[in-house]
């Protein structure tokens, strides 16, 4: 069974570094890119990059490109996001997902067949 | 990027309806579209790629149709668990980007 797990909401203060995690079971890790995907609250949702956790390509989406960083480590089977200093305005809910490849697209393009349960991070001084 | 609008945001039904949510992409984006539904406090759940493809284990009840810049997202038959809030999604060009969602309420 595929299952994707992600770490236990945070509550973090701005300026304050964050690593959230998003482990993976069930199937080949290296074979399928994560993505992450943030919502805000009561907004809809917002793509914010992937990463082929084989060799670590990663693809960030412009309005996130410096904000934060994704990352992997295939040993444990499990991605990452991360911010070295944390903003009021990063408060929301952060999901990760699979990305299951449609062949005809470049690398990187398909859609997200399976989703982790969410993490909360909520950011206030 | 690419924007994807849906109509309507909110759409309130009845149980039996045939209901349809339409996305726009400012582009084409030939099929590389998905819809997604998500339920309050849990996930989004793929429903449908590739604009008609049906995921496995979704009800037939569910179909999506169209390519280039319009799509539509129709379900025959609402039923009790099908109020929810709906995403169509671009997988086209980066960054993969969503609609705002359409919220079906119960009329």
């Amino acid at each position: 069974e595929v299952q994707l797990v992600q770490s236990g909401a945070e509550v973090k203060k701005p300026g304050e570094s964050l690593k959230i995690s998003c482990k993976s079971s069930g199937y080949s890790f290296t074979s399928y890119w994560i993505a992450w995907v943030r919502q805000m609250p009561g907004k809809g949702l917002e793509w914010m990059g992937i990463i082929f956790p084989s060799d670590s390509d990663t693809r960030y989406s412009p309005s996130f490109q410096g904000q934060v960083t994704i990352s992997a480590d295939k040993s444990i089977t499990t991605a990452y996001l991360q911010w070295s200093s944390l903003k009021a305005s990063d408060s929301a809910m952060y999901y990760c997902a699979r990305l299951r490849r449609e062949w005809e697209l470049p690398a990187g393009g398909g859609v997200f067949d399976y989703w982790g349960q969410g993490t909360l991070v909520s950011v206030s001084s | 990027d690419i924007q994807m609008t849906q109509s309507p945001s909110t759409l309130s039904a009845s149980v039996g309806d045939r209901v349809t949510i339409t996305c726009r992409a400012s582009q084409s984006i030939s099929s590389w579209l998905a819809w997604y539904q998500q339920k309050p406090g849990k996930a989004p759940n793929l429903l449908i790629y590739k604009a008609s493809s049906l995921e496995s284990g979704v009800p037939s009840r569910f179909s999506g149709s169209g390519s280039g810049t319009e799509f539509t997202l129709t379900i025959s038959s609402l039923q009790p668990d099908d109020f929810a809030t709906y995403y169509c999604q671009q997988y086209n060009t980066y960054p993969y980007t969503f609609g705002q969602g359409t919220k079906l309420e119960i009329k």
